[in-house]
């Protein structure tokens, strides 16, 4: 089955500065790779989310980047703020097969 | 729009015992998702159940199972409680019938076992 992994498990940066966590996943078929952002005593919310026909995509100061060949993903974080800090999971989807989440990022932004 | 509600928010057993967690979509949602997030483990999949029927399930014991209801809300029950199954409890709701939508999380069930 998928197994994702995700480096590194603890990130601290100072606040303007960029932050980036990568993953890689075992499964060539994987298609679809989510990131989801957990702040602090709070549930899981997407944040952006990237397919497999697809090698960027960015949304504001936050981009996602997939390299198919390598099998590995990227958030990347520019012009980090003190509320980026939080516990970063990305995921990886086979066709209809359940996410498979790497263990998260604790991402801290010091102001 | 309410988002995904969970119930309880906090739930105490003892080894051995019965767990019953519920969970309630957002409105329009016909999947329901539960994930098990232990300390340091990420977000482990459970269940997942759309249009009533359960369509996958985690590498879990079956003594974890669940349902879910004609309104689409839906319960998991955790029997013959174990002090590793301490975690919170997440459920998440998309649309249905496929595993790329967009899944809502709620608030989480945190589940001590003494």
């Amino acid at each position: 089955g998928e197994n994702v992994e995700q480096h590194p498990s603890t990130l601290s940066v100072q606040e303007g500065d960029s932050a980036v966590i990568k993953c890689t996943y075992s499964d060539s078929a994987s298609n679809y790779f989510p990131w989801y952002k957990q702040e602090l005593g709070k549930r899981p919310q997407l944040i952006i989310d990237i397919r497999s026909n697809v090698g960027e995509k960015k949304d504001q100061r936050i981009a996602v980047t997939l390299n198919k060949t390598a099998k590995h993903f990227s958030l990347h974080i520019t012009e980090t703020q003190p509320e980026d800090s939080a516990v970063y999971f990305c995921a990886a989807l086979t066709g209809n097969t359940p996410l498979v989440f790497g263990k998260g990022t604790r991402l801290s932004v010091i102001a | 729009e309410a988002g995904v509600t969970q119930s309880p928010t906090h739930l105490i057993k003892t080894r051995g015992q019965q767990a019953t967690l519920r969970c309630s979509p957002i409105s329009g949602h016909t999947s329901v998702y539960w994930y098990q997030q232990a300390l340091g483990l990420g977000l482990q999949f459970l269940l997942w159940y759309d249009e009533g029927e359960e369509r996958n399930r985690g590498n879990f014991p079956p003594r974890f199972s669940g349902r879910q209801f004609p309104n689409y809300s839906s319960e998991l029950n955790v029997n013959a409680l174990e002090l590793e199954d301490s975690a919170l409890y997440l459920c998440a709701s998309s649309l249905g019938g496929r595993m790329d939508n967009e899944q809502f999380f709620g608030p989480g069930t945190r589940l001590t076992v003494l």
